[in-house]
């Protein structure tokens, strides 16, 4: 059973286009998250939404656009793709955001590697 | 802000032995937690190891274990009887703690490719 999936895992288009990057898991966790790879493998946060609601915004350019209509999915959609936004967009989740203890585990998703030529 | 460095952009092992990956953070936080993720081929991150700043013990999990040097801010990880399924892109990775949503963010590092060799 996959646990955070994500589609599609291959997005090739062109410059101009909008598109939209699912995520769900099955996991019924309250938190979920984009992160963004780049060429050069460097991976840093994007969003974090908990249950539905917007917690972390990392300064990602207005034409990204997440999107929560669950709490087991959230989505991404971008507008006016740039040539700078090819990279691996990887989904995770988590059970919540911390505990006491510290915090817990975060899953990730396959990534979706887009292109944008 | 709090920033992670690896300093190894590639390493080579031969199957069987031991190698140790490094990492350093800067933090002013008192209260954190630092990962090691792997990155297979594949593309997958999996986490390896955890370690909470407040304790001592380092952190083991089977052949992995990390040297965390607190007053450093040192991070590293050994994995020991290296195999061919170890070959990865390594992550060191910095959580701040506390109980808003706010800081469940992870800051990772450049990565560290690890090659092991036959």
């Amino acid at each position: 059973d996959t646990a955070v999936s994500q589609t599609p895992k291959y997005l090739v288009t062109q410059m101009g286009n909008d598109k939209s990057i699912k995520c769900e898991q099955n996991l019924g966790h309250d938190t979920m998250y984009w992160y963004k790879q780049d060429s050069k493998k460097f991976l840093k946060i994007m969003f974090s939404y908990n249950n539905k609601e917007l917690i972390i915004n990392e300064t990602v350019p207005n034409r990204f656009s997440p999107k929560s209509p669950d709490k087991a999915h959230l989505n991404l959609h971008i507008n006016s793709l740039e040539l700078g936004d090819s990279a691996v967009y990887f989904c995770a989740s988590s059970q919540d955001w911390q505990t006491p203890l510290g915090p817990y585990e975060q899953y990730f998703g396959p990534g979706t590697r887009l292109t944008v030529t | 802000a709090q920033t992670v460095t690896q300093s190894q952009p590639e390493m080579s092992v031969q199957e069987a032995e031991t190698v140790t990956l490094s990492c350093t953070y800067d933090t002013s936080e008192s209260n954190y937690y630092l990962f090691w993720y792997k990155q297979p081929p594949s593309r997958q991150m999996i986490l390896v190891i955890r370690q909470e700043a407040y304790k001592q013990q380092n952190a083991t999990e089977n052949r992995f274990s990390v040297n965390f040097q607190k007053a450093a801010k040192s991070f590293s990880l050994k994995i020991s009887d290296s195999q061919l399924g170890d070959t990865a892109m390594y992550f060191c990775a910095f959580m701040k703690g506390g109980v808003s949503g706010a800081t469940n963010k992870l800051i990772f590092g450049t990565g560290t490719l690890l090659a092991v060799q036959p």
